[in-house]
């Protein structure tokens, strides 16, 4: 089956630095999605990108399909930016695959 | 904004004993998913509703894992008999349809099997 690689698995940053989460995937996907899982264990939606370049206040994401990767940034991070952050990418008939995730710390 | 819900938020059972999950799907979204997450790892799909029916439910344990949909709105998931090994995490998402459309994703419900 397809596999999801997700780097680096852990990351520390100081508050107000900027890091990029890297996610590779080894076959083609109809689509591809990153979550935030909260420290409830939430997965709060980030990006439906498929393909292309999207941006959302200090986050933005591209994916190279072509290429097979995705990758997320992270401007001006916050502590509350602190988590684990999944990319996932679809397969036949919706069946998603996450990846093992990023664990991102803030520090203040 | 319509969001997924589940109940219970957290669950302690003993071992052996049958414990159920419930999923409300954000309104108008044909298709359901349950997946299970243990620590420290991914979310892996147990079992894919289209509407009322199973789309794919070939990682779902059936010895003691059971979900049904029967009215194609909300969603049990049932675990009998529970065992250690089942202690998880238990999400519920869903999507306007089967194919590449965006899923979301509810607040889960944290099972401890003890």
């Amino acid at each position: 089956g397809i596999q999801v690689e997700q780097s680096p698995p852990d990351l520390i940053l100081q508050e107000g630095a900027n890091s990029t989460l890297r996610c590779n995937f080894s076959d083609s996907v109809n689509n591809l999605q990153w979550f935030h899982q909260n420290p409830w264990g939430q997965l709060i939606n980030l990006f439906y990108i498929p393909s292309g370049t999207k941006q959302n206040g200090r986050l933005s994401a591209t994916t190279v399909a072509t290429e097979r990767y995705s990758l997320l940034y992270i401007s001006s991070s916050q502590t509350t930016d602190s988590g684990v952050y999944f990319c996932a990418v679809e397969v036949d008939n919706n069946d998603m695959r996450f990846g093992a995730g990023t664990r991102l710390t803030v520090k203040p | 904004e319509a969001e997924v819900a589940q109940s219970p938020r957290y669950k302690i059972t003993e071992k052996s004993q049958a414990v159920a999950f419930w999923c409300d799907p954000i309104s108008g979204h044909a298709t359901l998913y349950w997946y299970r997450q243990i620590l420290g790892q991914g979310p892996e799909l147990l079992v894919q509703f289209q509407d009322e029916s199973v789309v794919d439910d070939s990682q779902l344990p059936k010895d003691r894992f059971s979900a049904e949909r029967l009215k194609g709105v909300d969603s049990t998931l049932k675990i009998q008999p529970a065992e250690l090994g089942d202690s998880a995490m238990y999400l519920c998402a869903s999507s306007y349809a089967v194919k590449a459309y965006e899923q979301y994703f509810g607040p889960g419900t944290r099972l401890t099997v003890t």
